[in-house]
């Protein structure tokens, strides 16, 4: 299907290697954080996600920390492959606005043999 | 499969014209919301329904509404339509309100091509 995002930033990593995607949130009373993978032709989907009061959660081979201080959110793959290819976003949750996620711009990770 | 099911995955149509997309939540997951996709602006909240009711509204165009219905399905509505409404839509669902953030599942959208 047509590629989303043409002209987002790319990450590109050896497989096995580990990736670092980085994320700047805007508001800092945000308090729910989402880490979604979008694969070509499909939709968003979820990886995992974080509270404010946490500053890393662990899933499988997935990592979010947040540091709220500098409003920054990562997400760690550990021994990337390349079914990990795919343009990752994060979303913000913004108090009283009924889970009305804000979604930034993406960041297309490339992983080569 | 996020259990979230989009219909039809591609529309192609005419300015002016007007069209419904249909979304079906994950069983038990009671709101409904709306996102325009486009290449130059990523994923833009339209708006929100839980159980039938308009809970919260985004960037949606006056041109557009939607609509949950009591089996908890959704429709969006695009009228009017304008060749810078092409993009993609997805629908997502979650089980409650969603007041204090919970994950949002994603169905894989429906492609709207303005000619």
């Amino acid at each position: 299907g047509e590629s989303v995002g043409l002209h987002l930033p790319t990450l590109s990593v050896q497989e096995g290697d580990n990736s670092i995607i980085n994320c700047a949130y805007s508001n800092s009373a945000s308090d729910y954080f989402i880490w979604y993978k979008q694969e070509s032709g499909k939709g968003p989907q979820f990886i995992i996600d974080i509270r404010s009061n946490m500053d890393k959660r662990q899933g499988q081979r997935v990592t979010v920390l947040l540091n709220k201080t500098v409003k920054h959110l990562s997400l760690q793959i550990a021994a990337t492959q390349p079914g990990d290819s795919a343009v990752y976003f994060c979303a913000e949750n913004r108090p009283g606005g009924y889970n009305k996620l804000i979604f930034g711009a993406g960041t297309r990770l490339a992983v080569h043999p | 499969d996020s259990g979230v099911t989009q219909t039809p995955k591609h529309l192609i149509t005419a300015t002016g014209q007007r069209v419904t997309l249909r979304c079906s939540p994950r069983s038990g997951d009671l709101s409904v919301y709306w996102y325009q996709q486009s290449l130059d602006q990523g994923l833009q909240f339209l708006i929100q329904y839980y159980n039938g009711e308009e809970r919260a509204k985004g960037n949606i165009l006056e041109r557009f509404s939607a609509q949950q219905f009591p089996d908890l399905h959704s429709e969006l509505n695009l009228s009017s339509l304008e060749l810078g409404d092409s993009a993609l839509y997805f629908c997502a669902s979650s089980e409650g309100q969603g007041a204090f953030g919970q994950p949002q599942h994603f169905g894989d959208g429906t492609r709207l091509s303005i000619l």
